[in-house]
């Protein structure tokens, strides 16, 4: 069975300001792991995924993210938030055998100038 | 990155009428995709798998004969939305997968979906 917990359905913080959006998973088969960004009225952009290889993952527009087997987390982090960062963030675990993702339930990331 | 299309997106129709959303898989093919709903402020929930060449998989609580699903190709799913009604008013988001060995899904653009 897999699950994904983000801690924190939302988080505000200032421009140029730390990004840090919380994700822990569980897994019985080794996972792969999402990160899914969403802007009002669209689908869901990915971000970066973790498949096995580097446990630190680059992204797109300046995001990464870490998978730690001990902690079972999958923190997103960015160094420097810009206003176009606000929107809603999902974690996602996947690997099991119907190629289906469960998701979390979604951090809304406000950036305030 | 593979593209995926939806359409329309953005429907208004009349309680009791039926509605069909198309999701496209543009440079890839997908023997499966999935569609979900999204309600406001609120996570994905997964509707149902569905199968080329096979019927799809409904989540439990998911009615089938209400969410009729059709993979006519390894690149067109369709949603259809039977005699809608207001409580079916969502936003609407199909997603295929890419790469067998790393599931990562790409998602349409979605489909809002307004019942009066």
């Amino acid at each position: 069975a897999q699950s994904v917990t983000q801690l924190g359905s939302h988080v505000s913080v200032s421009e140029g300001a730390l990004v840090l959006l919380r994700c822990n998973y569980s897994s019985s088969v080794p996972p792969y792991l999402f990160w899914y960004v969403q802007y009002p009225n669209q689908g869901l952009q990915l971000l970066l995924k973790y498949t096995s290889a580097a446990t630190l993952v680059k992204g797109i527009n300046g995001f990464e993210a870490e998978f730690k087997k001990s902690e079972t987390s999958f923190h997103l982090t960015k160094p420097s938030a810009h206003m176009s960062d606000a929107a809603e963030y999902f974690c996602a675990v996947g690997g099991g055998n119907n190629r289906k993702l469960i998701w979390g339930l979604g951090t809304s990331l406000a950036v305030n100038p | 990155g593979a593209v995926v299309s939806q359409h329309p997106s953005r429907v208004i129709c009349k309680s009791g009428t039926s509605v069909k959303i198309e999701c496209r898989s543009l440079d890839f093919q997908a023997t499966t995709m999935f569609w979900y709903r999204q309600f406001p402020k609120k996570s994905l929930m997964l509707m149902a798998t569905s199968n080329e060449g096979s019927k799809a998989t409904y989540e439990q609580g998911v009615e089938k004969d209400k969410f009729l699903i059709n993979h006519a190709s390894l690149t067109l799913s369709t949603l259809t939305v039977t005699s809608a009604h207001p409580e079916d008013s969502s936003f609407y988001i199909c997603s295929a997968p890419q790469g067998f060995s790393t599931d990562t899904q790409y998602f349409g653009p979605g489909t809002r979906l307004t019942v009066l």
